[in-house]
């Protein structure tokens, strides 16, 4: 069964770090295109992070410099590195899979929450 | 990277046709035929409803078609029923090798 499970969010202090994991199951996570979502609190989706074949990987302005996306292959599974962070990243993470068929993301984890607050 | 463009709430009574619009600019959604669009109920992952302005994945009823014209691409949802009543966005390719989302349209099922 395809599927992705999301982990490592939690309460962190402003300016603090988190690592959040996206477990891979039923596909190779070094065969696809994969992505990070989130939604603040009452918000909408804001697309974060893109990791390609490759390993070439792309951010949001609104995260560039302070979050890095990457995937070990090993453990099948897509990592989201987060620093400095601040209250405005508050938001449950989703990762995502892009499509072999099209240009968008078929397959989405449940989600992890993360909370930055003093 | 702007949010696109997507009307904050949308309603129609059972049976009924709607249409989200999802506006942009020439360096995502009028530069690509990279358009697609997911369904999101309350407290759960989006499900992706089309893709590539007009397709739909296995599974997906065909009461939900899309379209584009220049920088402004477009859901409707014909027949409408209960179970259609969700948040739902639009994405686009940028020119950037990035993606961006659209505001979000809520879906009122009267």
């Amino acid at each position: 069964e395809v599927q992705l499970v999301e982990s490592g969010g939690g309460l962190v202090q402003p300016g603090g770090s988190l690592r959040l994991s996206c477990a891979v199951s039923g596909f190779t996570v070094s065969h696809y295109y994969m992505t990070w979502v989130r939604q603040a609190p009452g918000k909408g989706l804001e697309w974060v992070s893109i990791i390609y074949t490759g390993d070439s990987s792309y951010h949001a302005d609104s995260v560039k410099g302070r979050f890095t996306i990457s995937r070990d292959s090993s453990q099948n599974t897509l990592y989201l590195q987060m620093n400095i962070l601040r209250a405005e990243d508050t938001a449950v993470y989703y990762c995502a899979r892009r499509s072999t068929y099209g240009m968008a993301f078929d397959i989405w984890g449940q989600g992890t929450v993360v909370t930055v607050s003093s | 990277q702007s949010a696109l463009t997507q009307p904050a709430s949308v309603s129609g009574s059972p049976g009924q046709s709607i249409t989200i619009s999802c506006t942009g600019s020439s360096s995502d959604v009028g530069g690509y035929d990279y358009v697609s669009w997911c369904q999101q109920y309350p407290g759960k992952a989006p499900t992706l409803m089309i893709y590539d302005v007009s397709k739909r994945p296995s599974g997906i009823s065909n009461r939900f078609s899309g379209s584009k014209s220049g920088n402004t691409a477009s859901l409707t949802i014909s027949g409408l029923q209960a179970e259609d009543e969700a948040d739902y966005y639009c994405t686009s390719y940028t020119s950037s090798s990035t993606y961006v989302f659209g505001t979000g349209t809520k879906v009122t099922v009267l």
